[in-house]
């Protein structure tokens, strides 16, 4: 069974920085891409983060880019984003998801961890 | 970009009706590249259908996507009391590499 269990959530000052982790069980993890998904009080999902399971690509939405940075241990098991210059508008539950890309099926998200609660606010 | 826009934006239903949700992109989408969720409030979501069409492990029947191009479709044939979610569309593969509809809310009428 997958099992994604996210962390490092907490209350951070506009400006400020927070990591966070994602712990990875029941399936191989060094042959899946991950993603970082959030969703913001009373709005709808956001795509925010990509990441192969090799670590050769990346992607970042535009609402990100430049502030936050993903990453992960296969050796770990772990997925992580760094945040930077969080803003008010970056509070949301952060899902760490697995992604799934089977050519000519599907490419999708199969796998959702119970999320991490980030809430920047001075 | 693509946008995807879903509708309605609340849909409102009794148990035992038929939900039909739309999800329609602002440019052509693959099938295999369009997928469904479901989130209940405080939940994480959970994958439904993806390639457009095919139903994830453990969904019941009465759900099933289906459409092309532009224009895509998720039907609940008989709404049950567990099935009053929200409900997102996502596709992949364009700049952005993700994206998400607005979503859709099926509500208890």
């Amino acid at each position: 069974e997958v099992q994604l269990v996210e962390s490092g959530g907490d209350l951070v000052q506009p400006g400020g920085s927070l990591r966070l982790s994602c712990a990875a069980s029941g399936f191989t993890f060094n042959t899946y891409s991950m993603i970082w998904v959030r969703h913001a009080p009373g709005k709808g999902l956001e795509w925010i983060s990509y990441i192969s399971n090799t670590s050769n690509t990346i992607s970042y939405a535009d609402s990100v880019k430049g502030r936050f940075t993903i990453s992960r241990d296969n050796a770990k098991n772990s997925l992580y984003l760094q945040m930077n210059s969080l803003r008010v508008e970056d509070t949301a539950v952060y899902y760490c998801v697995r992604f799934r890309a089977v050519r000519e099926v599907g490419y999708y998200m199969d796998g959702w961890g119970k999320g991490t609660t980030v809430t920047v606010s001075s | 970009e693509i946008v995807l826009t879903q509708s309605p934006g609340t849909l409102s239903l009794s148990p035992g009706e038929r939900a039909t949700l739309s999800c329609r992109a602002s440019q052509s989408v693959s099938s295999t590249y369009l997928a469904w969720y479901q989130q209940k409030t405080g939940q994480a979501p959970r994958l439904l259908i993806y390639g457009a069409s095919s139903r994830a492990t453990g969904i019941p029947d009465r759900f099933s996507g289906s459409g092309s191009g532009t224009d895509f479709t998720l039907t609940i044939s008989r709404l049950e009391p567990e099935d009053f979610a929200v409900y997102y569309c996502q596709q992949y593969g364009s700049s952005p590499l993700f994206t998400f509809g607005g979503g859709t809310k099926v509500e208890i009428k």
